[in-house]
């Protein structure tokens, strides 16, 4: 299994410009987020999907947006860049339960918006 | 909503020595703790976590302790050793919902050899 898989793992943009920061994952899980790191800042939720068809704001969502394509799938898209979005990106997904809720998370893009 | 604030935001001990990293939270209804290695360049890694209806729970050179009446929970690494040195976060979430996790803003441990 290869986990959680994202792409680009680095990407470079002027202001302005739009993009898409694909996440995939091979766990069979159903929910899946979108985090944001930041130097001193922790990990701040963007959006998350609890399951197919279904998507939700976050503490930080302004200036995103997602598609939860399918079960596999969730994307995050910037539609107009702006500096304040460098940044690092991660994807996660878990699988639900009132046990346990171990968020795996992807290798990151490493963001930067000129 | 949740917020976790999370002390020191730096810590260097001798190896050997032991480590504490120390947790607060706001919401009374959160009922899992867990704790997040990062090292250098790489994706946060679950090291140990830990629920409510739990007070301590140990792996090894690691330890988790909660009290919920205080809404505090805290890291022990004991023994410590080089390869401990990374970037530590605790986080916050209620097991229904969303289940997002809230994190803490990281504690950047280095062990000196």
């Amino acid at each position: 299994n290869a986990g959680v898989t994202q792409t680009p793992k680095f990407q470079v943009l002027k202001t302005g410009q739009s993009m898409t920061l694909q996440c995939a994952q091979d766990m069979n899980h159903n929910s899946m987020y979108w985090y944001r790191q930041d130097p001193g800042m922790g990990l701040r939720l963007i959006y998350y999907s609890a399951s197919e068809g279904t998507t939700d704001k976050g503490e930080v969502p302004n200036g995103y947006n997602v598609s939860r394509l399918n079960k596999r799938e969730f994307s995050l898209r910037l539609e107009s860049a702006a500096p304040s979005q460098t940044s690092v990106y991660f994807c996660a997904s878990s699988v639900p339960g009132l046990v346990l809720n171990e968020q795996f998370f992807g290798p990151g893009t490493r963001l930067t918006v000129l | 909503g949740e917020n976790v604030e999370q002390h020191p935001s730096t810590l260097s001990v001798q190896e050997g020595d032991s480590a504490v990293i120390k947790c607060t939270y706001s919401d009374s209804a959160s009922n899992y703790f867990p704790w997040y290695k990062q090292e250098l360049g790489k994706r946060p890694q679950l090291i140990i976590d830990i629920r409510s209806n739990v007070g301590e729970k140990k792996d090894q050179r690691i330890a988790v302790t909660l009290n919920k009446t205080a809404k505090h929970f805290s890291l022990h690494i004991t023994e410590t050793q080089p390869e401990d040195s990374a970037v530590y976060f605790c986080a916050a979430t209620l097991l229904t919902g969303r289940r997002a996790l809230t994190f803490g803003s990281g504690t950047r441990l280095q062990v000196q050899p």
